[in-house]
């Protein structure tokens, strides 16, 4: 089956400054990247998505790349605010079933 | 208010006591699923369904079961819980027969078996 694998599992940054969060993924089959963030005792709810037709998307401040080669996605969010702390997930979708990464805590430093 | 809600969203119960968590959807979503979310595991498929009495495995199944009988329910049944069973459940749908749109999840559901 397909394995994702998201890193670092923590991640601190000044407020302001950039986060970059990095995904690799197992099935070459997997056409669909989304991302979803979870704040401290809430749902998972979904920032942006990415299909595979597609090298890269950008959102405002949050902007995701693929690269289907190298089999790896990547979040970036611009110019930090202390309300983008939270838990990020990555996943990936192929054969019928989403996968999700393992996570990663961003803290935005004031 | 389009929303997928989840019942009981704090359960407490005993080893060996059949239990069920109720997940129902009214955005009229083909596709639901349950995820259970463990510290440094992330989120893990348990059970999916793309319609009406289609239901498949997901990645941990073990111990749980479902039903589809109706497009809107979706509940999860713990036949004979176990303590390795404690964890966050989030129930999500999604339009389509697939999980490549949008998730939107439930408020999940926190279980403690003992």
């Amino acid at each position: 089956g397909e394995n994702v694998e998201q890193h670092p599992s923590t991640l601190s940054v000044q407020e302001g400054d950039s986060a970059v969060i990095k995904c690799t993924y197992s099935d070459s089959a997997s056409n669909y990247f989304p991302w979803y963030k979870q704040e401290l005792g809430k749902r998972p709810q979904l920032i942006i998505d990415i299909r595979s037709n597609v090298g890269e998307k950008k959102d405002q401040r949050i902007a995701v790349t693929l690269n289907k080669t190298a089999k790896h996605f990547s979040l970036h969010i611009t110019e930090t605010q202390p309300e983008d702390s939270a838990v990020y997930f990555c996943a990936a979708f192929g054969n019928e079933k989403l996968t999700f990464g393992t996570g990663t805590r961003l803290t935005i430093i004031p | 208010e389009a929303q997928v809600t989840q019942n009981p969203r704090y359960l407490i119960t005993v080893t060996g006591k059949k239990l069920t968590v109720t997940c129902s959807q009214n955005m009229n979503h083909e596709y639901m699923s349950w995820y259970r979310q463990d510290p440094g595991l992330g989120l893990r498929q348990i059970y999916y369904s793309m319609n009406v009495e289609v239901t498949d495995k997901g990645d941990v199944p073990e111990g749980y079961k479902v039903s589809r009988k109706e497009k809107r329910n979706f509940p999860l049944i713990l036949e004979s819980p176990s303590p390795n069973q404690t964890s966050l459940y989030f129930c999500a749908s999604s339009h389509g027969t697939g999980a490549h749109y949008e998730q939107y999840f439930g408020p999940g559901t926190r279980l403690t078996v003992t």
